[in-house]
């Protein structure tokens, strides 16, 4: 079992709809990312947080919006997606500073239609 | 910024060693981690070397480190078929804080 929760683990959406990913981790964690990740590939960054802010954007498209409520939830607001949007979306946390582990969560599968 | 290759694929018998192999290009990372994605899961971390070590030794897991040439290897003892995932390689603690990737080596066990 992981200890980084993602909801949900599929979701199936329209490129006009608007959809959350959600992250959650209890290990006191301070710094938590977004990456994503296309079949066959490894995880591309996209977001981190640092002590719940925004630290490094990687020119992520404005239609991904992360947002970090409490030190403890990640969340990633999808608004007019395109098709190649589709991946696997994957969170992780680490302690403070970019030399300790990353945990992940087991990801969101979603599909862009 | 990190540039982290590493061969595509391995194909190993079981009861067979295991070396995946990645070389870097950020000098200054701290630590040099190992990461196991099984399918349809997240990565999960494997095992570790610190910069200032060119061994370690965890159970079935070899690590080792070339800091002069940049390479790291992984060698897994005994390969059994729940080795079979793809092992990521993942310099941490470099110049620009950002954790970069390598494409990752597809570990296939034969029976």
């Amino acid at each position: 079992d992981t200890e980084v929760t993602q909801t949900p683990k599929h979701l199936v959406m329209g490129m006009t709809n608007k959809k959350s990913l959600k992250c959650e981790q209890h290990m006191g964690h301070r710094a938590m990312y977004w990456y994503k990740q296309k079949a066959k590939k490894p995880p591309e960054l996209m977001f981190v947080y640092s002590y719940e802010k925004l630290s490094i954007n990687e020119s992520v498209p404005s239609r991904f919006s992360p947002e970090c409520p409490n030190s403890s939830l990640l969340n990633l607001h999808l608004h007019a997606l395109q098709p190649e949007d589709s991946a696997l979306y994957l969170c992780a946390s680490s302690q403070e500073g970019s030399d300790s582990p990353l945990h992940f969560g087991n990801g969101t599968r979603l599909t862009v239609t | 910024g990190e540039d982290v290759e590493q061969s595509l694929f391995l194909s190993v018998r079981e009861g067979d060693s295991s070396v995946i192999n990645c070389t870097y290009t950020d000098s200054s990372s701290t630590y040099l981690y190992w990461y196991k994605q099984e399918p349809g899961a997240g990565l999960q971390l494997l095992t570790y070397i610190f910069s200032n070590m060119d061994m370690k030794q965890d159970q079935r897991l070899t690590v080792l480190l070339n800091k002069k040439d940049k390479h790291l290897s992984l060698r897994i003892a005994d390969t059994q078929t729940g080795d079979s995932a793809i092992y990521f390689c993942a310099p941490h603690g470099g110049r620009d804080d950002k954790i970069i990737f390598g494409k990752g080596t597809r570990l296939h066990i034969l029976p």
